[in-house]
């Protein structure tokens, strides 16, 4: 039982590429979640998903695109990535019926 | 709107030292409450959680949270710190529904240990 997964550990990017942040959970559970971490700001969040098939914005939404892709994987994808978009990024997911998120260990991205 | 307050942002302690973390939140309804830790390059760990009954909570590593509604208040203490719990510490409010269910997380509360 891994719990949630996250792939890439760290990656590096130049202004106006894009890549795919993959999260995975093996929990069954129905929601699932996409933050970043930013000194002295917390974490605040991208998208999220209710369930399978749904996705909705959250407070940081603009760059981002995300995909639901089953009840496991919750994609995060950023178009044309901006040195603004250097953060740490986690994945959470959370069963129906509880009020408790897991997270993974986090994506270091950095735009230059 | 709902908000989570974490008042320091860098506290300092000497080992053995008793801790206490502040937590304040705004929400309209009975709120759910959370105390994550963030060690240094790793994901967050759930310390403890608030949803109803006592007040007072009891989490790992030593850790517990007061919920004191009327100061709209969760703080984290510990009695004893260890070298070991030097990390950063977010306090949590879930809000919405069972379809809009999220967290709202305060700033960060950076926690140094002194030998």
């Amino acid at each position: 039982n891994a719990g949630v997964t996250q792939t890439p550990k760290f990656q590096v990017l130049k202004t106006g590429q894009s890549m795919t942040l993959q999260c995975a959970q093996d929990m069954n559970h129905n929601s699932m979640y996409w933050y970043r971490q930013d000194p002295g700001m917390g974490l605040r969040l991208i998208y999220y998903s209710a369930s399978e098939g749904t996705t909705d914005k959250g407070e940081v939404p603009n760059g981002y695109n995300v995909s639901r892709l089953n009840k496991r994987e919750f994609s995060l994808r950023l178009e044309s990535a901006a040195p603004s978009q250097t953060s740490v990024y986690f994945c959470a997911s959370k069963s129906r019926g509880t009020d408790t998120q897991y997270f993974g260990p986090g994506t270091r991205l950095t735009v230059l | 709107a709902q908000s989570v307050t974490q008042p320091d942002i860098h506290i300092t302690v000497s080992e053995g030292a008793s801790l206490e973390l502040r937590c304040n939140y705004s929400y309209g309804a009975t709120p759910y409450l959370f105390w994550y830790v963030q060690s240094p390059g790793q994901g967050l760990q759930l310390l403890l959680k608030y949803f109803s009954g006592d007040t007072l909570v009891q989490g790992i590593k030593g850790f517990e949270a007061e919920f004191k509604r009327s100061q709209s208040s969760f703080n984290l203490r510990k009695p004893s710190v260890h070298w070991s719990d030097a990390a950063e510490y977010f306090c949590a409010v879930g809000a919405g529904g069972s379809g809009t269910y999220k967290y709202i997380f305060g700033t960060g509360t950076r926690l140094k240990v002194l030998a």
